[in-house]
């Protein structure tokens, strides 16, 4: 199958730093990226729809100033965490579709002290 | 609306069989079945794109019945590496998804 990498695998900020985390597809193009977000034990919720070359389209309650995204490349999707607190602490899983398969990053676990 | 999932947990002795129902209160237009291990990201184990369509992988299996808006999961002769969090998921829009509760399965030895 095809393969989405993200980076870093984890990372552990302190309260009103900013993290950027990056997803890759490595072997296909991806003009649409999603970006979701997973609290323990619960299940995944879509944050953004990223687009390349557009704006990225927020659900419902997440705020676009704070979780900046930018879709740069056919590869290449980012999300920045502005000013994080320890409430942003989650997993944060993104993901692309080629065929009709969405394909999973492994990942980033943000943890904010 | 969050599709729901049931059971939300199950324990299998090791070739025990189980089935994770999914149920959505909208149409669904595809159903897609993924297996997430702790601390890391959810695997793709099938989709099925019209009602009655049946799958399988293995011992996996998958059925979606488009009037009743809801699909199963069917595990069989269970193995250890089936433990997980099995997650359904649908098509809200253009590669837009929804992902159920989450169903919690643990094999024993």
């Amino acid at each position: 199958g095809a393969v989405v990498s993200q980076h870093p695998s984890w990372v552990i900020c302190k309260s009103g730093t900013s993290v950027k985390i990056e997803c890759r597809s490595l072997d296909f193009q991806a003009t649409t990226m999603f970006w979701y977000r997973q609290f323990p034990k619960q299940s995944l919720m879509l944050m953004a729809t990223s687009n390349e070359g557009s704006k990225a389209t927020y659900e419902q309650g997440v705020e676009k100033d704070k979780f900046l995204i930018n879709h740069a490349s056919l590869t290449l999707s980012t999300l920045t965490v502005t000013s994080a607190h320890p409430e942003d602490s989650s997993f944060y899983i993104c993901s692309a579709v080629t065929g009709n398969t969405q394909y999973f990053g492994p990942g980033t676990r943000l943890t904010v002290l | 609306q969050q599709p729901v999932q049931s059971p939300q947990a199950v324990i299998l002795r090791e070739g025990e069989d189980a089935v994770i129902n999914c149920s959505s209160s909208k149409a669904l237009y595809s159903v897609h079945w993924y297996r997430q291990k702790h601390g890391e990201a959810p695997v793709f184990l099938m989709i099925l794109l019209k009602g009655g369509e049946q799958k399988g992988h293995e011992k996996i299996s998958a059925s979606f019945n488009e009037k009743k808006q809801q699909s199963s999961l069917y595990l069989t002769a269970s193995q250890l590496s089936y433990s997980g969090t099995y997650f359904c998921g649908t098509e809200t829009g253009t590669y837009k998804y929804i992902f159920g509760t989450g169903t919690r399965l643990k094999v024993l030895a």
